[in-house]
């Protein structure tokens, strides 16, 4: 069972918004930054959103990312086929030191 | 940037000790800035981070597997390694190395190694 909790899908039409939620606890995103990754099939995940909003150079701003207390989420807008995939969310956990993730949500895109 | 390398068997036996190695390149594993660490990831299952350790030498384990994981780091070959005792087909996993720290999560990734575990 993950330390955060991520809906296990989520899908969408082209061109339309959707967001994945991502909860946790006062040790992990209450007290640290969220980070939100994506990982396409058979490949290592890539950082999309770091630091609860900021973004990568590279990826789109369609893609943002919000935080409020031990909650986060990632919001997609004008959805389109390649952003088909896994989407994780992730934080440091203060009594682990260590990162601690979310299950993972399927993104499909219809 | 940064590059981060993993390198070990694919294939170990249950009951045997899996090692993994990853390299650094483009950093060093003296940084202070980052923990490193390893996540694994299931077929078909999400992300578990299962250890990291400091450039001091200080390790932290995944509670769920502290028993069985050891970390070491090498800052003359500017490496480190996993060690996870007793593997059984539940360790089956992609394995990745990663430079960690608690603003950026993971902020590299190794490309991943498949290890089985399987007679």
């Amino acid at each position: 069972q993950s330390m955060l909790t991520q809906p296990p899908s989520a899908s969408g039409t082209p061109g339309q918004r959707v967001t994945i939620s991502c909860s946790g606890s006062s040790s992990n995103i209450g007290s640290n930054p969220v980070n939100w990754y994506q990982q396409l099939p058979g490949t290592a995940p890539r950082v999309l959103i770091y630091s609860n909003n900021q973004r990568p150079s590279g990826v789109p701003d369609r893609f943002s990312g919000s935080k409020s207390g031990t909650s986060a989420s990632l919001a997609i807008t004008g959805l389109q086929s390649e952003d088909e995939a896994d989407y994780y969310c992730a934080a440091w956990h203060d009594s682990l030191n260590g990162v601690v993730f979310g299950g993972g949500t399927k993104l499909t895109v219809l | 940037q940064m590059q981060l390398r993993e390198s070990g068997p694919g294939l170990v036996k249950p009951s045997e000790t899996l090692s993994l190695t990853c390299s650094v390149s483009g950093g060093s594993v003296t940084y202070n800035t980052y923990y490193w660490g390893w996540i694994r990831q299931a077929p078909g299952k999400g992300l578990e981070w299962i250890a990291s350790i400091y450039y001091s030498g200080t390790t932290y384990y995944n509670p769920s597997l502290k028993s069985r994981v050891t970390m070491s780091v090498d800052t003359s070959q500017n490496q480190f390694s996993l060690f996870l005792t007793s593997a059984t087909a539940a360790d089956t996993a992609v394995y990745f190395c990663a430079a960690i720290n608690p603003i950026l999560a993971v902020d590299y990734w190794g490309q991943g190694a498949l290890v089985t575990v399987s007679s």
